[in-house]
This record gives structure tokens, sequence and C-alpha cells, in this order.
């Protein structure tokens, strides 16, 4: 079955450390994408990728980096700089034909204690 | 600044009513406006909206979009506990030669009582 796999689903960090969230699609998109959420809020962009090799900021990059060195995976890391780091983690894709129409994956819960 | 508001932020209803959540956008050079479901995590794809009003349905759920009062609304008729969810409105355009990043309203929660 195609789709996107984020790992893990729920992780727990200390005050200081940095963490990678992991996504893996199958979808053969070209496009991903890092959001995140808090309660009461919409998505809000991290980082996007249009391509292989090539990553972009979104409105909230700071404190986060990524990487795309294959197709198929776009990993986040949320990095000691990050004040308020606390949130749930969605990576999306989308196929270039259909602009806008983003697949989900299931979410990563960050608890920073 | 592009920005999507969405109301009510909350809504509770009955089984069998009929209700209506409401999208107003302002963003620069407008592509499209789409609507996602959420009930646990993973928001699903519900409809994507280009063209004023031409109305898009599946099943009990209907959208349309009104670019002259850019906004848009999603009609749910005989509601079910399981359309108990978040609702989010996000709209595409052209952002620094990318087609496609979205930016999403803050979502309506809206909760079915049996």
């Amino acid at each position: 079955d195609g789709g996107i796999t984020q790992s893990p689903k729920y992780l727990f960090r200390k005050e200081g450390q940095n963490v990678t969230l992991s996504c893996e699609q199958n979808l053969n998109h070209d496009a991903m994408y890092w959001y995140r959420q808090d309660p009461g809020q919409g998505l809000r962009l991290i980082y996007y990728s249009q391509i292989v090799n090539d990553f972009q900021k979104g409105d909230i990059a700071e404190g986060y980096s990524v990487s795309r060195e294959k197709k198929e995976s776009f990993p986040l890391t949320v990095t000691s700089a990050q004040k308020n780091p606390t949130a749930f983690y969605l990576c999306a894709s989308c196929d270039r034909g259909r602009t806008g129409e983003l697949f989900f994956g299931e979410g990563s819960r960050l608890t920073v204690l | 600044e592009d920005k999507v508001v969405q109301s009510p932020l909350s809504l509770v209803v009955h089984e069998g009513d009929t209700v209506t959540l409401n999208c107003s956008y302002e963003v620069t050079n407008f592509r499209s406006l789409l609507w996602y479901k959420q009930e646990k995590k993973a928001p699903t794809f519900l409809f994507m909206l280009t063209s004023s009003g031409i109305e898009k349905k599946s099943g009990r759920l209907s959208s349309i979009l009104d670019k002259k009062e850019l906004s848009s609304i999603l009609n749910i008729t005989a509601t079910q506990t399981g359309d108990s969810a978040i609702y989010l409105c996000a709209v595409g355009g052209n952002y620094g030669g990318s087609q496609g990043n979205l930016i999403f309203g803050k979502g309506t929660k809206l909760s079915v009582k049996p």
C-alpha cells in the first residue's frame, strides 16, 4: 500500500537534545513538506522540498533542519535552538500534477521534558 | 499578510443536523482552496476548489467557492457521529515560485452528539 510513514509516533526529549523525526513515502511524489500543529492552531509550514537535494524554509524554520538526499525520505531534525519544540509534527507529500492535494503521515508527537 | 480564517472555531450539533463551516481568505495569487478532515492524526483530503460557483459533492459533504467574496463553505447534511473531527481549510497561492505550499486556517472542531 502506498503512503507516508512517520516515526516515531511519540518521542520524549530532554532540553538541549537534538531529535530527528523520520518521514518516508512510497507514493513517488516529488514534493514533501513538514508542518507543525499546536492545539487550537492551524498547520504551520516548517520546511518543504520540491525536488531531491533541494529544500526551502517555510514560515517557522528557525530551530529546525532538514535534508532530502532521496526522493522517498525527508527527515526533520528539531535542534536545541528551537525554543518551544513540544508539538505535533506532520509530514506530507504532493504529486506535482495535483498541486495542493497533500497526503499526510500519521504524525509524530514530540514532548520536551 | 496572507491569511485564512475559519469560523466557527468549534461547533456542537446533534446527529441529523446540517452544518455549514466557513472559510475566508486573503492570499496573494490565489490558486486553489482545499478542505481536509482531521479525525485523530493525519488530515485527509476532502475537496479542492479552483473555480467560483461550482459545487463539489461527496456523499453528504459538499463545498463551494466564492472568489468574489474570497470565501468557501463546507456543508455536511444529516450529520453522524463519525463526522466529528477538525475540518481544516487551506489555500494555495504562488509563494516564491513554489506552487504546492498551502496556508492553513485554525480549523473548525465539529462534535456530533448522538
